[in-house]
């Protein structure tokens, strides 16, 4: 199936640093979601953007929205490692559909 | 409030032996999605229900895979005959209008031998 462009694929991190991943697509997506899963669980939501430019927090999480509308950006400051895991990007498309495409995910390591 | 809610969380069974995934939907919500994760294919929407009315079917694999919604409290998604390529993990999702964020649940490991 389809899947949008994640980066980078996995990272190793120490403890306390900043992280940033992006997903990236070559349509135009009317919304964005962020979602982390921890290893034998289902993805959890963590963020969601509805609106081009849209820069929403969560914690120590901050997602926005690209002005282009073909990509999202999730940051996440002072790691911990209950960080760990993957974090996947979902996006759905202009046309309104009810289908979410999902991200090739970024597999987190923090190390301590 | 319980999230989504799946059964069983594994499950290993043989070649040619039907199985039965079940998924209970957030309460109140309306929309209830199949996925199947696996490493080489990432997350696919295997199903879509709307109001218990299957609306899209197209990510069924195959005639082997079948799915119902009774009510709006419960889904099934069976695979019979099953085959070693169906081992996945399979995931129940919920939401609110179709349009809206889904809720995944835990997830159900298949393997077959």
């Amino acid at each position: 199936g389809q899947q949008l462009n994640q980066s980078p694929q996995s990272m190793f991190i120490q403890e306390g640093e900043d992280v940033s991943m992006n997903c990236t697509s070559s349509s135009i997506f009317n919304t964005w979601l962020w979602y982390k899963q921890d290893p034998g669980e289902g993805p959890v939501l963590l963020i969601a953007l509805y609106k081009a430019g849209e820069l929403t927090s969560n914690g120590r999480l901050t997602a926005q929205f690209g002005i282009t509308r073909k990509d999202s950006f999730l940051n996440i400051s002072a790691s911990i490692p209950s960080d760990v895991g993957i974090y996947f990007c979902a996006g759905q498309r202009t046309s309104g559909t009810y289908k979410y495409i999902f991200g090739t995910g970024t597999r987190l390591k923090v190390l301590a | 409030d319980a999230g989504v809610i799946q059964s069983p969380r594994h499950e290993v069974t043989e070649m040619g032996q039907e199985v039965t995934l079940r998924c209970k939907p957030i309460s109140g919500h309306n929309s209830l999605f199949w996925y199947r994760q696996t490493m080489m294919r990432g997350l696919e929407l295997l199903i879509y229900f709307n109001n218990n009315v299957p609306i899209d079917d197209s990510g069924m694999p195959e005639d082997r895979f079948s799915a119902k919604m009774p009510n709006a409290s419960f889904s099934t998604l069976k695979i019979q005959p099953s085959e070693p390529r169906d081992s996945a993990v399979y995931f129940c999702a919920s939401s609110f209008g179709a349009n809206n964020e889904q809720f995944f649940g835990p997830g159900t490991r298949l393997t077959v031998l």
